[in-house]
């Protein structure tokens, strides 16, 4: 049972570009959850997806903006990059209405440089 | 202030020896508490994880939540070296399945053979 994958699994761009990250959730899993991991950090909740809505949001500007897919993938995409937007993004997956999986289960995370 | 504390260590300690790991938070709030481990270059996996106030015992691993005082504490008995990595605490208000998790900085932790 494949877990939670993420692409690519690192990334470098400059100032200014947009970036698209993706995520596949865990087998059975219909909700997923974006994080960002600065160094040194504990992860920072983006937003949360559920039935192809946001269904949560962290507090993180408009240039953070994500989807999901009638598979239950999702994308992330963060627009106009800053130096401050390098960083580890971790999707997680769960799916809250199966009795024994209420839990977020973390992908290894994409991780950002922006130069 | 942030919601969530977690003193960032590093933290290194002899194999067999018991290790306490600590969080304090403000948001009386939070119900869930969780404890995670990150190894170098891969995502959190949940450790364990308590309902409210209480103890949980996991095999060498214990946790311990006191409302109260709005501390949680995670303990590792016997470390073995295959435990260093970094420990981050988790909170939520809601059933951490479907709500956002509130992380502290993590701690880093060394188990030296």
């Amino acid at each position: 049972d494949a877990g939670v994958t993420q692409s690519p699994t690192h990334l470098i761009k400059t100032r200014g570009q947009q970036v698209t990250l993706r995520c596949s959730p865990k087998s059975g899993h219909d909700t997923v959850s974006w994080y960002q991991q600065a160094l040194g950090q504990g992860p920072q909740f983006i937003f949360q997806y559920y039935e192809e809505e946001e269904r949560q949001r962290g507090n993180f500007p408009d240039r953070f903006s994500g989807h999901q897919f009638p598979n239950y993938s999702s994308e992330l995409n963060v627009n106009a990059l800053l130096l401050g937007d390098s960083a580890l993004y971790l999707c997680a997956s769960s799916s809250p209405g199966l009795a024994d999986t209420d839990t977020q289960y973390f992908g290894p995370g994409t991780r950002l440089t922006v130069l | 202030q942030k919601e969530v504390e977690q003193d960032p260590g590093p933290l290194s300690v002899p194999e067999g020896a018991i290790v306490s790991l600590n969080c304090t938070y403000s948001n009386s709030a939070f119900q869930y508490f969780m404890w995670y481990r990150q190894y170098s270059r891969k995502g959190p996996e949940l450790l364990m994880y308590t309902y409210s106030s209480g103890n949980k015992e996991d095999g060498r691993f214990t946790a311990q939540v006191d409302k109260s005082s709005k501390y949680i504490s995670l303990f590792i008995r016997d470390s073995q070296p295959s435990d260093s990595a970094t420990y981050l605490c988790a909170m939520s208000e809601g059933n951490f399945g479907n709500e956002k998790l509130t992380f502290g900085t993590g701690t880093r932790l060394t188990i030296i053979p």
